[in-house]
């Protein structure tokens, strides 16, 4: 059961567009959700993060949205630039973070 | 400052043999996760330590999973008589807080396992 879903399991992007990453999650108890960034061969970093009382977080060039009604969030990077290749993984959590659910991920590739 | 570590970056071992994984957490950081990460995965939780509590085994997949934290520190996840569906890449990942909202979860490179 798949509660954290990220159905684009690839995204490309020209370089100084944005990039839309979308995730899904079926939790209504979820209640902090993260955005991670992974590199290969190395373990994911921790991009941007959004509270279930916000519908919005922004930090320099990246935002996340969130809509709890629709139980989707998305994370938005503009402009894309080709240091942002790499793969996107989502995530909530329910009461603070102690155990992260996450999605499958999303391999974005900007492109010059 | 040093970051997440993990050892060995890489373990090939045969099914059936026993496998330790280690991680060295950041310095100070009193909560350690361990996940992993099967081929076209997410991350699956699979157990999680917060200081001298006991910790929170709920995601291990298998009695044959075990890990153990040592002075608060470095933490051994051990796989026994491995099966080729344990092959993945194991990830550990520290944080200074637990239970608040804002806790910033560190990951290290992982341990690739190949169980042939």
């Amino acid at each position: 059961d798949q509660q954290v879903k990220q159905n684009s399991p690839s995204l490309s992007v020209q370089e100084g567009r944005i990039s839309i990453l979308n995730c899904d999650y079926t939790n209504s108890m979820f209640d902090y959700f993260l955005w991670y960034k992974k590199y290969p061969a190395e373990g994911p970093t921790f991009l941007i993060s959004i509270s279930s009382i916000k519908d919005k977080n922004e930090d320099g060039r990246f935002t996340v949205f969130l809509n709890k009604s629709a139980k989707h969030l998305s994370l938005h990077i503009v402009p894309s630039q080709p240091g942002d290749s790499a793969v996107y993984f989502c995530a909530a959590s329910t009461g603070g973070g102690n155990k992260l659910t996450f999605g499958t991920g999303t391999q974005l590739k900007v492109e010059l | 400052g040093a970051g997440v570590s993990q050892s060995p970056s890489n373990k090939v071992t045969e099914k059936g043999k026993d496998v330790e994984l280690r991680c060295d957490p950041i310095s100070g950081h009193t909560a350690l996760y361990w996940y992993r990460q099967s081929l076209g995965q997410g991350l699956e939780f699979l157990i999680y330590f917060q200081g001298n509590s006991a910790p929170d085994k709920s995601g291990l997949p298998s009695d044959r999973f075990s890990a153990e934290r040592t002075g608060g520190s470095v933490s051994t996840l051990t796989i026994q008589r491995t099966q080729q569906e344990d092959s993945a890449v194991y990830l550990c990942a520290s944080s200074s807080t637990s239970g608040l909202v804002g806790n910033e979860q560190f990951f290290g490179p992982g341990t690739r396992l190949t169980v042939l």
